[in-house]
């Protein structure tokens, strides 16, 4: 199993300024992942983390807005630029051990405020 | 394009009430499915995890079931207790590619004492 804690738990924060969110996983895990949740909605992937290399980002998400750090296999970073009130959420990062039949885990989340 | 959709969208249930949770699903070319939980204000806290070979899964009060031809899953709850209430939530991931997963609209469920 793995577990994920995250930083900060929650913050509120001003228009136009930026925020970055840790994630660390107690385990080496092949994949991590960013995920957010605006108020009433499910969960919305954001990007895949690549270890030493570029996220991959889904449509609709771009690394100039959500650039996202992966230096090793258990820590990963997500910094939410030129805040919007539009960018309240809840953001979460998730981890999975391996590839196939394995489990996807979830951190507590980072709910973010802006006004 | 996977689409997952949960039925219903909200559920009230007086305690100790069996119950069933709806998924759905549009691509059946799937790897596994897995349902969780979410406390208000909370993350996620995985549930039961089914893979695409599977047709259930088991934990205590809850079994999940899958029929993937038919692109559906079940949770059904025996015996509901007011600590169930929380938004349930089915995610489905795609067995091709980088095998995205892909999360379900939610089912907030409340049990009343």
């Amino acid at each position: 199993s793995a577990v994920i804690s995250q930083k900060p738990s929650r913050d509120i924060c001003q228009r136009g300024t930026s925020l970055t969110i840790q994630c660390q996983v107690d385990s080496q895990v092949t994949m991590m992942f960013w995920y957010r949740q605006q108020p009433g909605q499910s969960l919305t992937l954001i990007a895949t983390a690549n270890q030493g290399s570029e996220a991959t980002y889904e449509s609709g998400f771009v690394i100039d807005k959500f650039p996202i750090s992966r230096p090793n296999l258990t820590f990963s970073t997500l910094t939410v630029s030129n805040m919007s009130p539009e960018d309240s959420s809840i953001y979460l990062c998730s981890g999975r051990l391996g590839t196939g039949t394995d489990t996807q885990y979830f951190g507590p989340g980072t709910r973010l405020t802006v006004l | 394009k996977q689409e997952v959709t949960q039925i219903p969208a909200a559920l009230s249930v007086p305690e100790g009430e069996n119950l069933v949770l709806n998924c759905s699903f549009t691509d059946s070319a799937i790897y596994n499915l897995q349902w969780f939980r979410q406390d208000p204000g909370k993350g996620l806290t995985s549930l039961l995890l089914i893979q695409s070979s599977q047709r259930e899964q088991t934990s205590g009060r809850l079994n999940a079931s899958l029929d993937k031809s038919s692109g559906r899953s079940t949770l059904y709850i025996a015996a509901s207790q007011p600590g169930d209430s929380a938004t349930y939530l089915c995610a489905v991931r795609s067995s091709g590619g980088y095998q995205k997963v892909t999360f379900g609209t939610g089912t907030k469920l409340q049990v009343i004492p």
